[in-house]
């Protein structure tokens, strides 16, 4: 069975600029989270979608992110404009929320670098 | 809040035994754990529900206190493919979702 697939898996884009990051969960799962990555701050939940319903989007970090879940199998991560401290690993994983385990499956991320 | 992790970083030789804890100063319902090799992405580990249940995964296995809100990952005999980083999640409800993650404990293990 495929995984979670994100992409890009690498960006290098110059500050100003629009990132657009895209991720298709496990079929059959509708619960899906937007992650990121810093040596920093560690892993930090952005936003959690049950059912493409947007349910949390407290940790989003400011108004320049946006998150979309226009179906069942694909979600996006927008920044725009793009900052140096946007930097991170930006995970998407998803999830059976009726499942027994809990279990969370990751992509395996896009690493974003904003010059 | 997110949980607290201890010991930072951890530095084993194969087949010596750890432990990792995982504590939160907020009641938990669940308590998750991930290890993520470096470049790649987390990989579930198990979830505890309930208090003083432990779980086991292969010769790691966990412990959680809930009336102490603290979880304990063990690891027993450790092998060289033990390394990475290793993260606790604690969440209100029963699913990983609204976990949040601990700053991580890396282990690394040497012949």
């Amino acid at each position: 069975d495929a995984g979670v697939i994100q992409s890009p898996r690498h960006e290098v884009t110059e500050m100003g600029q629009e990132v657009t990051l895209r991720c298709k969960p496990i079929s059959g799962h509708n619960s899906l989270f937007w992650y990121r990555q810093t040596m920093m701050r560690g892993l930090e939940l952005l936003i959690y979608f049950n059912n493409n319903v947007p349910i949390d989007d407290s940790g989003m970090p400011e108004d320049r992110f946006s998150a979309k879940m226009p179906n069942a199998s694909f979600s996006t991560l927008k920044i725009q404009p793009s900052e140096p401290r946007d930097s991170a690993v930006y995970f998407c994983a998803s999830s059976r929320d009726r499942g027994n385990t809990g279990e969370l499956f990751f992509g395996e991320g896009s690493r974003l670098t904003v010059l | 809040q997110q949980p607290v992790q201890s010991p930072q970083a951890v530095i084993l030789r194969e087949g010596e035994d750890a432990v990792i804890n995982c504590s939160s100063s907020k009641a938990l319902y669940s308590v998750h754990w991930y290890r993520q090799k470096h470049g790649e992405a987390p990989v579930f580990l198990m979830i505890l529900l309930k208090g003083g249940e432990q779980k086991g995964h292969e010769k790691i296995s966990a412990s959680f206190n809930e009336k102490k809100q603290q979880s304990s990952l063990y690891l027993t005999a450790s092998q060289l493919s033990y390394s990475g980083t290793y993260f606790c999640g604690t969440g209100p409800q029963w699913y990983a979702g609204k976990s949040t993650f601990g700053d991580g404990t890396t282990l690394t293990v040497k012949p």
